[in-house]
């Protein structure tokens, strides 16, 4: 499973955009990159999963250049409620499910 | 759709005691997991199965840990004798078998040792 480096935290104020990037060189032709949230006392969420190129939903967009050795998590006008930890993954589905390993995260805190 | 369901979702123990968690996966979803995340850490893959075989179990610690699926539905993780370090935030969490593999997950079950 490929390895993954993000930053330990980011700060930002209400209304910015906030690009949160991850490194993953070792990444494998099958592997998915994907992104989870977690807020305190809660389970991560998922928020987008991208193979190549740029993947956006109604949360955020993911843009991975064309080595995918790196993908940044995109956040639109961040909010207080998006205060959290984001977790980057790599992993493919295979035959017995999505293998993941969770790393430290970025937290990113949101200030008014 | 019901989502991932947990319990207990808080236990205080002493150390050298048991403790068991139960989870019922969303319904459908082949691949449980079940995760431990220590305070300030993202959360880390005990065991995953797929229906009721055993995917990975690489980090589990066999020596205390064990864990079981049934009928390859709901899913118990038991912990005995317990130890301080096992004080953590005990996570299941379930997927369809497909590529996308997104996981849904519990509350999680908040454990402290003493």
């Amino acid at each position: 499973l490929a390895k993954t480096t993000q930053p330990i935290s980011m700060d930002s104020y209400e209304g910015q955009e906030v690009n949160i990037t991850c490194s993953h060189n070792n990444i494998a032709t099958n592997d998915y990159i994907t992104w989870y949230q977690q807020f305190p006392s809660q389970g991560p969420r998922f928020i987008i999963q991208g193979y190549k190129t740029k993947v956006t939903n109604e949360v955020a967009s993911l843009f991975i250049p064309a080595d995918r050795k790196s993908s940044t998590l995109s956040l639109p006008r961040v909010s207080l409620s998006d205060t959290a930890v984001y977790y980057c993954l790599v992993g493919d589905g295979g035959t017995g499910g999505f293998k993941t390993i969770f790393g430290a995260g970025t937290r990113l805190f949101v200030k008014a | 759709e019901a989502g991932v369901a947990q319990s207990p979702r808080y236990k205080i123990i002493e150390k050298r005691q048991s403790v068991a968690f139960w989870c019922n996966p969303i319904s459908g979803h082949a691949t449980l997991y079940w995760y431990q995340q220590i305070l300030g850490q993202g959360p880390k893959l005990l065991i995953q199965f797929q229906n009721n075989g055993v995917v990975d179990d690489s980090q589990l610690p066999k020596d205390r840990f064990s864990a079981e699926r049934l009928k390859g539905v709901d899913s118990t993780l038991k912990i005995q004798p317990a130890k301080l370090e096992d004080s953590a935030v005990y996570l299941c969490a379930s997927s369809l078998r497909d590529i996308r593999g997104e996981q849904f997950f519990g509350p999680g079950t908040r454990l402290t040792v003493l």
